[in-house]
């Protein structure tokens, strides 16, 4: 059975920097691909941007570029999600679900539970 | 960027009733497109994909059908564990964006 962990809840003052984890088991890690996805409290979902497992390959959201970076570790099936500079409207559940393992868009059939981040000073 | 818009915003039904909830694409999707429930304090769940194929285990009670721009997710007889927020999904550009989402309740 796929199952996507994240990593727990996170307070940060403006201006830190969050790293969330997302550690996979199920699957073929190098078969797919990771997208992170935000939710700000109350709203819709927001693609924040994918990384390919076998090759770090990286696809960011225009909106995100400069202040976000992702990585994977392949020997502990694990992706992770840095957020920089954050600001108050960062405050949002951040989620990483499975994906394609090229840019090539899919359903995606497998959520973390998510990771709570909550930026105040 | 393709614009996914869903309605209604809300959508208030009586146990046992039809929900019918629909979604519009700004241009041709083909049959890419994916449905999702997101439960109070719950990460989405795949439902629907290909427009119209349930994911594994999702009951049969809900149904998707469309193509093209026009596409409509329908839960048969509502039980009151629906309640949630339904968003569509295109995936037929990368990197697939959602509607803002529609709210079933129980009326």
């Amino acid at each position: 059975q796929v199952h996507l962990v994240q990593s727990g809840a996170e307070v940060k003052k403006p201006g830190a920097s969050v790293k969330v984890s997302c550690r996979t088991s199920g699957y073929t890690f190098t078969s797919y691909g990771i997208s992170w996805v935000r939710q700000a409290p109350g709203q819709g979902l927001e693609w924040m941007g994918w990384i390919s497992t076998p090759n770090g390959k990286t696809d960011y959201a225009q909106k995100f570029q400069g202040r976000v970076t992702m990585t994977t570790d392949t020997s502990t099936r694990t992706a992770y999600m840095e957020l920089r500079s954050l600001r108050s409207d960062d405050t949002a559940m951040y989620y990483c679900a499975r994906d394609a393992v090229i840019m090539a868009a899919i359903p995606r059939d497998s959520w973390g539970q998510g990771t709570m981040v909550t930026v105040s000073s | 960027e393709i614009v996914m818009t869903q309605s209604p915003a809300t959508q208030s039904v009586s146990p046992g009733e039809r929900a019918i909830l629909s979604c519009r694409a700004s241009q041709s999707v083909s049959s890419n497109l994916a449905w999702y429930q997101q439960k109070p304090g719950q990460a989405p769940r795949l439902l629907i994909y290909a427009a119209s194929t349930r994911a594994p285990g999702i009951p049969a009670r809900f149904s998707g059908s469309g193509s093209g721009t026009e596409f409509t997710l329908t839960i048969s007889s509502l039980q009151s564990e629906d309640v949630a927020r339904y968003y569509c999904q295109q995936y037929h550009n990368w990197p697939g964006t959602f509607g803002q989402g529609t709210r079933v309740e129980i009326k």
